[in-house]
């Protein structure tokens, strides 16, 4: 049973350049979370999203970061124009959603560098 | 608001030695709380969990936290550290929406 997947791992962008990175959830999980992780610092949260539906966004800075759970394919965080202070280990956690059992699951993480 | 907050941001043991981390939550209704391990570059693994019952949790890697509501705490403890253990530990509480602490970044001495 694949746990979290993330990729890439690794994203160089120069500033103004777009950043995409993709989540794949655990086998029959329907709900995912993205958070931020600055260096140094603890993860934040962004994003939670099921299959077609934004959930809660409250942790997603309000302008060029976006992010998309389609029916079929992996979640998508993309930063439009990204600029140094995007630089950041971004996880993506995946849950059953079922009642009680709120254990997320955390992918291995993309860490991007803007340049 | 809800915050979890790790008073200690480094912490070295000797291997062998026992190991207290500390974790303050606040909440205003009984939280789901947590605890995280990360080792460099890697992603986060999930050590232990309480949300109700037993106050005293058993976690992987024999590790375990007790939730005391009196104190607001629910501190990670292990009896013997092991070298493996060095990595950064993240306290937490949430449930979809899961708010971590600064973490702490454990050094183990040989």
């Amino acid at each position: 049973n694949a746990g979290v997947m993330q990729n890439p791992r690794h994203l160089v962008r120069r500033r103004g350049q777009e950043a995409r990175l993709r989540c794949s959830p655990m086998k029959g999980h329907s709900h995912v979370y993205w958070y931020r992780q600055l260096p140094e610092e603890g993860l934040k949260f962004m994003v939670y999203l099921q299959k077609e539906n934004i959930i809660d966004e409250s942790g997603m800075p309000k302008e060029r970061f976006s992010a998309e759970f389609p029916k079929e394919g992996p979640s998508i965080l993309r930063i439009q124009q990204v600029v140094r202070g995007d630089s950041a280990a971004y996880f993506c956690a995946s849950s059953s959603g079922l009642a009680e059992n709120y254990e997320q699951y955390f992918g291995p993480g993309t860490r991007l560098t803007v340049t | 608001a809800q915050s979890v907050t790790q008073p200690d941001i480094h912490i070295t043991v000797s291997e062998g030695a026992s190991l207290e981390l500390r974790c303050n939550y606040s909440y205003g209704a009984t939280p789901y709380l947590f605890w995280y391990v990360q080792s460099p570059g890697q992603g986060l693994q999930l050590l232990l969990k309480y949300f109700s019952g037993d106050t005293l949790v058993q976690g992987i890697k024999g590790f375990e936290a007790e939730f005391k509501r009196s104190q607001s705490s629910f501190n990670l403890r292990k009896p013997s550290v092991h070298w493996s253990d060095a990595a950064e530990y993240f306290c937490g509480g949430g449930y979809n929406k899961l708010i971590f602490g600064a973490g702490t970044r454990l050094a183990v001495h040989p």
